[in-house]
């Protein structure tokens, strides 16, 4: 099973403020990663996929890279709607979270 | 515009069974590979099962692997998901997605709003 380790663990920012997650894969996954943004009581969000392709309706704020095994998500700047919690996913080898990155008010 | 509603969640004690549903809307159901995957309270996401559009093909967790079948009506675009043996761990809302195509790509593009499974005596 691929392991996705997801960094920092929570993010303290202020709106306007740019953040940056990690995401590293205990083998690679070439480009075949995700991400999720997750509000409390609502279902995932897709972002990101394939490390860098914008879902629909995205604001163009997100952006991903990476391949292989390290995967960075950046929110140019913060916006007030973008405090939640996000989580990469690989679908190299059938289809594997990571434990997620809490972005939090500072 | 695409729709997914989870039904069938409640509390179920330990060794029951337990079968959720999930009607979809807005798309050709017939089309896409569709999963569940799960959360438990206060944790990360967990991919359960999948099906192919046409369920020749699917896929378990280890985790649930001999307890849980995913299955469809494609005449009713409904999935399916038949829990068994259920344990405290099994405990989570558990969400249905779909996928980008009929196979198993697991990638997830859209997602229900899930439906709580409690186990508990």
């Amino acid at each position: 099973e691929i392991v996705l380790t997801q960094s920092p663990a929570t993010l303290s920012l202020s709106p306007g403020e740019r953040a940056t997650l990690s995401c590293r894969a205990s083998q690679s996954v070439s480009s075949y990663l995700a991400w999720y943004q997750q509000k409390p009581g609502q279902a995932p969000r897709l972002l990101i996929y394939d490390a860098s392709n914008r879902a629909t309706g995205i604001p163009a704020r997100f952006s991903g890279s990476g391949s292989g095994t390290d995967f960075t998500l950046t929110i140019s700047s913060l916006e007030p709607e973008d405090f939640a919690v996000y989580y990469c996913q690989q679908r190299s080898n059938w289809g594997t979270f990571g434990q997620g990155t809490k972005v939090e008010i500072k | 515009e695409v729709q997914l509603v989870e039904s069938g969640g409640g509390l179920v004690q330990p060794g029951g069974s337990l079968r959720l549903s999930c009607a979809a809307s807005g798309f050709t159901f017939s089309s896409y590979a569709m999963h569940w995957v799960r959360q438990a309270p206060g944790k990360g996401l967990e991919y359960v099962s999948a099906i192919s559009s046409n369920g020749g093909s699917t896929y378990y967790a280890n985790s649930v692997k001999g307890r849980f079948t995913i299955s469809r009506d494609n005449s009713k675009n409904t999935l399916y998901l038949q829990m068994g043996s259920l344990r405290a761990e099994d405990m989570a809302v558990y969400y249905c997605a779909r996928d980008t195509g009929p196979a198993l790509e697991m990638a997830t593009i859209d997602w229900g709003q899930g439906t709580l499974v409690t186990v508990s005596s």
